[in-house]
């Protein structure tokens, strides 16, 4: 299943579907993404990133995609488990006018994933 | 390794009255920490940016003299929501920043009920 980003939608998928997950980003001078998982009463988990220069990156059952085109990225999740029922958020973050470490995070709205067994 | 916890996990206190929260890093030294503040179904707000050693530097909205950070340490901030209301029951996460310009570390999050 898909869904669109940036106002919280819910993305309902079977176990073992692929589950994809997509946010539009606003900062086109923007440099880096992050995509974060936030299970209910805890703080955010990185899952996985990707720089500007970049179109696509994997992990473990995880892959973002990054079309700098059309401002969008994309987290698809492979065999979607129970485990991965949670709100998935991405993050940007943009270069600042001044250098320097711990740059600010830009966060989306969240899209809550929930994982049907 | 990299990891951020916050005490407490969860606060309930009366009206007019202050909490304090801490976010430690128990593993690495953190010259940046990060205040955010999340209500029910909505993403994180950057409440503040904290560095160690000076003053806080505050989003847009925040009130400073509200709420209080302190970055004594290179492992240890802490937020006071002082005078709480009930409008400030939230949940309140910190997180810490690594080497990298890019990473960042986030607390388990502390709930706040103001009653």
């Amino acid at each position: 299943g898909e869904s669109v980003g940036l106002h919280l939608p819910t993305l309902s998928v079977q176990e073992g579907d692929n589950s994809i997950i997509n946010c539009a980003y606003s900062n086109s001078a923007s440099d880096y993404f992050i995509w974060y998982k936030q299970e209910s009463g805890k703080g955010p988990q990185f899952i996985i990133d990707i720089r500007s220069n970049m179109d696509k990156r994997q992990g473990q059952r995880v892959t973002v995609l990054l079309n700098k085109t059309v401002k969008h990225l994309s987290l698809q999740i492979a065999a979607t488990q129970p485990g991965d029922s949670a709100v998935y958020f991405c993050a940007e973050i943009q270069r600042k006018g001044n250098a320097g470490n711990n740059r600010k995070l830009i966060w989306g709205l969240g899209t809550s994933l929930a994982v049907n067994p | 390794g990299a990891v951020v916890s916050q005490h407490p996990s969860w606060v309930i206190c009366k009206s007019g009255t202050s909490v304090k929260i801490e976010c430690r890093s128990l593993d690495f030294q953190a010259t940046t920490m990060f205040w955010y503040r999340q209500f029910p179904k909505q993403s994180l707000m950057l409440m503040a940016t904290s560095n160690e050693g000076s003053k806080a530097t505050y989003e847009q909205g925040v009130e400073k003299d509200k709420f209080l950070i302190n970055h004594a340490s290179l492992t240890l901030s802490t937020l006071t929501v002082t005078s709480a209301h009930p409008e400030d029951s939230s949940f309140y996460i910190c997180s810490a920043g690594g080497r990298g310009a890019y990473e960042q570390y986030f607390g388990p999050g502390t709930r706040l009920t103001v009653t």
